[in-house]
């Protein structure tokens, strides 16, 4: 069965500190995966967009890194200011097939950044 | 551009009650879809339509009910509400076979509550 796993579940953070989510797949075939941040009470906007040939793509303050071999994708937040507290949601796409493509949605973490 | 509208923001219904939630997207996607967001699980597919008079079941659909009679709106409705249905449900657009980049544009969510 295709899935998406995250982790940690939720993480706490003083401003100005670095944190790292992780985000393992088990989707195939694979065309690419995003990571998605949602704010509460809104709905996900997508960050980065990561292909097959990337392996690290940048985003201001977001960083987020892909191993498509071992089917493992990072968010690395440098720098966070309270304006990251959020849920970010890593989501896996498979090639489109009869015209659309099969998205999976990870569960997110929800990260809270505190003062 | 307004990108996907959706209506209403929040809504109580009691177990029995029927109602629409309306999603509408300025964006000429073809790809149109619901979700609803329950805590501690991943967004879930309730339908989805890939163009005008195109609409197709999704991982949890009973329950609910879809039409597409324009591009641009995509309206769910519950038949017979049950307290399992109170979650947030959020309406996403995009181009029907993932376009250039995939992305799913999210609507600002709907809150249901079924007492």
């Amino acid at each position: 069965k295709n899935q998406v796993e995250q982790s940690p579940q939720s993480l706490i953070i003083l401003e100005g500190k670095n944190c790292t989510l992780q985000c393992n797949y088990t989707v195939s075939p694979f065309s690419n995966l995003r990571w998605y941040k949602q704010d509460t009470g809104r709905g996900p906007v997508s960050l980065t967009i990561m292909t097959f040939s990337e392996n690290t793509k940048s985003n201001g303050r977001y960083t987020a890194t892909l191993d498509a071999d071992t089917k493992q994708s990072s968010l690395h937040i440098t720098a966070s200011q309270l304006s990251d507290s959020a849920s970010y949601i890593c989501v896996v796409t498979t090639p489109p097939s009869g015209g659309y493509q099969k998205v999976t949605f990870g569960t997110g973490t929800k990260l809270q950044v505190i003062p | 551009n307004a990108g996907v509208t959706q209506t209403p923001k929040f809504q109580v219904l009691k177990t029995g009650q029927s109602m629409t939630l309306q999603c509408a997207q300025d964006m000429n996607h073809e790809y149109m879809s619901w979700y609803r967001q329950d805590p501690g699980m991943g967004l879930r597919l309730i339908h989805y339509s890939v163009g005008a008079g195109i609409t197709d079941q999704g991982e949890v659909p009973n329950g609910y009910n879809v039409s597409r009679s324009t591009t641009e709106d995509f309206p769910l409705r519950l038949l017979s509400a049950a307290p399992s249905q109170t979650s947030v449900y959020f309406c996403a657009s995009s181009w029907a076979s993932g376009g250039p980049t995939g992305e799913l544009f999210f609507g600002e969510g709907s809150r249901l509550t079924v007492l």
